[in-house]
């Protein structure tokens, strides 16, 4: 079965970084586009970015643009998201989620991992 | 990037239906068949219900069911049970890699 299993969140003061971890298991990773999608508390779901299968491609939302790096390692099935210059406003579950194959639609969501910026 | 307009709360009855809807633009809603839509109980994951419109993957009840007239798009929960009262979330591609949520609706069965 599907699996996405996120790690590496926690509490971090406003302008330093967090690297987020996502192990993907029970399907081909190499196949499939990665979103991470957030929720800030109490909030909305929002998107944040997407990156190709093959690493070719990656897109982000408005509010992380310039701040935050998608990546993946096919090899080992994980995904990553670097968030540099971190504000109050990125405290958020962060999800790691599946894009569909040939089609746009997140099918899979791993639990979520909470992030807070705080002093 | 603005997000897809979705009334705050629905309700009903067991047994009845209610209407979500999820109001974007050409850009988004209207220009692509890449619409879906997320179910999402309190500290749990979303859990995908319907995709490109109106779509159901497997394992998701045909009581849910979604449609699309130019820019707005809709879910249906016909008899609604306990367990369907949940927040709501609708997803339109966006083009360029770009993808949009909805507001989210919050349904409460009566």
């Amino acid at each position: 079965q599907v699996q996405l299993v996120e790690s590496g969140g926690g509490v971090v003061q406003p302008g330093k970084s967090l690297r987020l971890s996502c192990a993907a298991s029970g399907f081909t990773f190499s196949n499939y586009g990665m979103h991470w999608v957030r929720q800030a508390p109490g909030k909305g779901l929002e998107w944040v970015a997407v990156i190709w299968f093959d690493g070719s491609n990656k897109q982000y939302g408005d509010p992380v643009k310039g701040r935050i790096t998608i990546s993946r390692d096919n090899s080992r099935s994980t995904l990553d998201l670097q968030m540099n210059s971190l504000r109050a406003e990125d405290t958020a579950v962060y999800y790691c989620v599946r894009g569909g194959a040939g089609t746009n639609v997140f099918d899979y969501w791993g639990q979520g991992i909470l992030v807070t910026v705080s002093s | 990037q603005s997000a897809l307009t979705q009334p705050p709360s629905a309700s009903g009855s067991p047994g009845q239906s209610v209407t979500i809807s999820c109001t974007g633009t050409s850009s988004d809603v209207g220009g692509y068949k890449y619409v879906s839509w997320y179910q999402q109980h309190p500290g749990k994951a979303p859990k995908l219900m319907i995709y490109e419109v109106n779509k159901r993957p497997s394992g998701v009840p045909d009581r849910f069911s979604g449609s699309k007239s130019g820019n707005t798009a809709s879910l249906t929960v016909s008899g609604l049970q306990a367990e369907d009262e949940a927040d709501y979330y609708c997803s339109s591609y966006a083009g360029s890699n770009i993808h949009v949520f909805g507001t989210g609706t919050k349904v409460t069965v009566l």
